[in-house]
Order: C-alpha cells, then structure tokens, then sequence
C-alpha cells in the first residue's frame, strides 16, 4: 500500500491527451510538500519528467505538464506518442511516520 | 555530467546482508546534497530505502529501518547500502540516486538487480 495513490493504468491513443492523478494526505502533498514525476519505459531507470510539481528539465517536452491542489497533484500528456508508453510514478516529502521520500504505486500507460 | 554506478553481488543468500556501493563520477559528494537507494521488486513500483547526507546523516524507511545501514566514504566518491537477514521479497533492482534541490531524486544509476536465493 502505497503513501500516494495512483491509478494502476490509462491508455489514450496517439493524439489524445491523458492525465494521471496522485493523491496524498495532511503529511505530504497536503503539507505543502512539492511533487515530482518520474518516467520509467521499459527496461530502463527511471527519469524525472516534472520536478517542483510544474517544471521540466532541460530535454522533457512540453506536452508532459504538472499541477498541484490541496493534497493531490496531476501529470497531463498531450499529443501522446507510442514512445510514451511505460510506467510514470509520483514522487513526494512526508513528514510522518510513513517514511521521509514516499513513491505512488506507479500507474502504466498503454498507447492504444 | 553527474554520473553514478550502482555495484554488488547479483546473488544473495536467505538471511545473509545484501552490500551494494554506489560511485559517483562527475560531482564530489563532499560538496552537498543527500544521495539515496531506491528498489524496485519485479513487476512492482519503487520503494524508497533510505539516504544520506553528504556530512553521514541517515534517513531511512521505517518498514525497512532495523535491517538498513547506508555509509558513505567521501574519499572514494562512494556511498553504500547493507541490509542485513535478507529474504526472497528483498529480490529487486536497487538504483542509487542523487537527490537534488527540492528533494527530487534527478540523476539514477542504471540499478543492478540482485536476487535472494540459495
């Protein structure tokens, strides 16, 4: 049982555009705490995509885009590409006992 | 460019302590940031184990905490992992990490995988 939740999967077909949620509590995201997201395709390690819950590296396209509200936070995909295709994770702070850096449980996107 | 490189034993025996190092390229550890190992069991999402302050403060998760010790040896631009009376559901790929600013893990080892068996 994962500290952020996240839907397991979302598909979209090339074009679309998806979104991926991650709900928190009081004790992360809900705390003020920044969210992060990170892309693991297949195989590979995983890459941060948006950290400070809105900002992209240098390299990540703007088609991936993040938000943050109260105690949850979202990644959105526009003009999805096959490429896409993997594993996205959420990433933030809590101050409980639940642990100091907390992970969702991932969420897969399939590219239709 | 701030590279690191995740080494160790692929193989571990039940109750025995799983030891990975990890070394950094690029940036000296000396000069700032903490530096973390995060796991990923086999079809399963990615679990935070702990970090280090580059001065040796440790933080690291409580479901894991009794049985973790994370070190680091600012003269070899390394840092460590041991965890002690592993079992089978410690079989994963473990990847270390640089946390930047923000507390966001920005650059990742490659992992290693490392399976518990006899």
């Amino acid at each position: 049982q994962s500290v952020l939740t996240q839907p397991p999967s979302v598909s979209g077909a090339p074009g679309q555009r998806v979104t991926i949620s991650c709900t928190g509590s009081s004790s992360n995201i809900g705390a003020g705490y920044d969210v992060h997201w990170y892309q693991q395709l297949p195989g590979t390690a995983p890459k941060v995509l948006i950290y400070g819950n809105s900002n992209r590296p240098s390299g990540v396209p703007d088609r991936f885009s993040g938000s943050k509200s109260g105690t949850s936070a979202s990644l959105a995909i526009t003009g999805l590409q096959a490429e896409d295709e993997g594993d996205y994770y959420c990433q933030s702070y809590d101050s409980s006992l639940s642990g100091d850096w907390v992970f969702g449980g991932g969420t897969k996107l399939t590219v239709l | 460019q701030v590279q690191l490189q995740e080494s160790g034993p692929g193989l571990v025996k039940p109750s025995e302590t799983l030891s990975l190092t990890c070394t950094v390229s690029g940036y000296s550890i000396s000069s700032g940031y903490y530096w973390g190992w995060i796991r990923q069991p086999p079809g399963e999402g990615l679990e935070w184990i702990g970090s280090i302050y580059h001065s040796g403060s440790t933080y690291y998760n409580p479901s894991l905490k009794s049985r973790v010790t994370i070190s680091v040896d600012t003269s070899m631009n390394q840092f460590s992992l041991k965890l002690r009376s592993v079992t089978a559901a410690d079989s994963a790929v473990y990847y270390c990490a640089r946390v930047g600013t923000n507390y966001y893990f920005d650059y990742w080892g490659l992992g290693t995988p490392v399976t518990v068996s006899s």
